[in-house]
């Protein structure tokens, strides 16, 4: 059964650092894996989409790669900034039989960029 | 703003009550999805349609009822809940792809924040 890990829970940073959010999914038989950001009370956005043939997407100031063999997934966000405040949600694709659509969320990283 | 809406933002309901969740897609999608998200828990999938057809009912109470008139619209009926039921309920669409190809991308409504007293 796929289960997705992510570490830390919560983490606070001052602002302009530079940091690394993890996600650890327990098969590596996957489409593809999604980094979401959540504010609070709030729906889902999407940030960067991985395949599975692949091993990063850059977006801005975000970075997210993939190395599927050892199951695992990291979100760099450089430069961070308050408005980058927000839960970080990881989510993978698993390769199941065709005509199901599911993804398996991980309980995401709360961040908090001080002033 | 994304192009998924939901109705109600919020509810509060009695145990005995029926109410009905609501999510609608401007985008054109052909997939959509219930999902449930309770504190300090992953978010879980509830239900997944395709081109209108139920292709996923992952093991949900039947008081949680789904409904999918056609590709925009998808409604979560809701009868005789418990207060554990109480979440953030957000629904979700996406362009299947064909079969062999799943590259889509989720895009989430804002929620409704159910609470069961």
């Amino acid at each position: 059964k796929q289960e997705v890990t992510q570490i830390p829970a919560a983490l606070s940073v001052p602002e302009g650092e530079n940091l690394v959010l993890n996600c650890s999914f327990t098969d590596s038989a996957i489409y593809n894996l999604q980094w979401f950001r959540q504010d609070p009370g709030k729906g889902l956005t999407s940030l960067l989409l991985i395949q599975s043939s692949q091993r990063e997407q850059t977006s801005g100031r975000l970075n997210a790669s993939l190395d599927k063999s050892s199951g695992r997934s990291t979100l760099y966000i450089a430069a961070s900034q308050p408005g980058d405040s927000a839960t970080y949600l990881c989510a993978v694709r698993p390769r199941l039989t065709s005509g199901t659509y599911k993804y398996i969320f991980g309980t995401g990283t709360r961040l908090k960029v001080l002033a | 703003e994304t192009g998924v809406t939901q109705t109600p933002r919020h509810l509060v309901m009695g145990m005995t009550n029926k109410k009905s969740l609501k999510c609608e897609q401007h985008l054109g999608h052909n997939a959509m999805y219930w999902y449930k998200q309770s504190a300090k828990k992953p978010l879980e999938l509830m239900f997944v349609y395709n081109f209108k057809e139920q292709t996923e009912n992952n093991s949900v109470p039947s008081r949680f009822s789904p409904e999918c008139p056609n590709s925009s619209h998808l409604f979560l009926h809701l009868h005789t809940l418990q207060p554990e039921d109480s979440a953030l309920y957000l629904c979700a669409s996406s362009q299947a792809g064909l079969a062999g190809s799943y590259t889509d991308t989720q895009y989430f409504g804002p929620g409704t924040r159910l609470t069961v007293l």
